[in-house]
């Protein structure tokens, strides 16, 4: 199973919207409505932002929206903020009965 | 508060063995899958395995596939994972989560290192 792809890195400004993509296959991010995305902080451990897809845990900022269109799943952090510089992974169930993770995005707050 | 504790990491050779615990508070491990989840340094997580509640359904990555054994004692609110002929490559930090939603992992523990090398 082959990791999803992700670009290496996104800026943007405080205040402005970055969105971030993941590609899969029709196996995983185009067969399931389980994508997820999460945040990970240096030295900490990654958190949850966004899972099925589009829908947010308690407690996470509504700044955090998700979509898929196709083998395309998409995080959108809006009203950029310099705490959410962070690496930013995407992760699908896949026709294996599996999770696959993305190859990462560093996310820089210019 | 849900708190996840895992142990068992050591440096061990390549071909070795080690068996990871993970002990939860906070919840009813019998009411949740659980998972595994290891990140190489400098390297994105991993998802390695998981387990369902009662432990009938279990789940593999396949580089581990053979190799890794993954179980439960929901009586004593843990999960395991027996780690056997050990490869460089499997050299990261091992977490334990709980799976609240269909991810590969939702409330993950700080983890604990295993480095496989000579």
């Amino acid at each position: 199973q082959s990791a999803l792809t992700q670009p290496a890195s996104v800026s943007g400004s405080p205040g402005q919207s970055i969105t971030i993509s993941c590609t899969g296959t029709t196996s995983d991010v185009g067969g399931y409505n389980y994508v997820s995305w999460y945040q990970q902080h240096p030295g900490k451990v990654p958190k949850v932002v966004i899972y099925d897809v589009s829908s947010r845990p308690s407690g996470v900022s509504n700044r955090f929206s998700g979509s898929k269109s196709g083998t395309t799943a998409s995080l959108t952090i809006s009203g950029l903020q310099a705490e959410d510089e962070a690496d930013y992974y995407c992760s699908s169930f896949t026709s294996s009965a599996i999770y696959v993770f993305g190859t990462g995005t560093k996310v820089t707050v210019l | 508060e849900v708190q996840l504790a895992e142990s068992g990491g050591d440096l061990v050779q390549p071909g070795g063995s080690l068996r990871l615990s993970c002990v939860a508070s906070g919840f009813m491990l019998s009411n949740h899958w659980m998972s595994w989840v290891r990140q190489a340094p400098g390297k994105g997580p991993e998802w390695v395995a998981n387990i369902k509640q009662d432990g009938s359904e279990k789940h593999y990555v396949d580089s581990v596939k053979g190799r890794f054994t993954i179980s439960r004692d929901n009586a004593r609110n843990s999960m395991y994972l027996q780690m056997n002929s050990l490869r460089a490559e499997d050299t990261a930090v091992y977490h334990c989560a709980r799976n609240l939603w269909a991810t590969p992992g939702d409330d993950w523990g700080q983890g604990t290192l295993v480095s496989v090398s000579s």
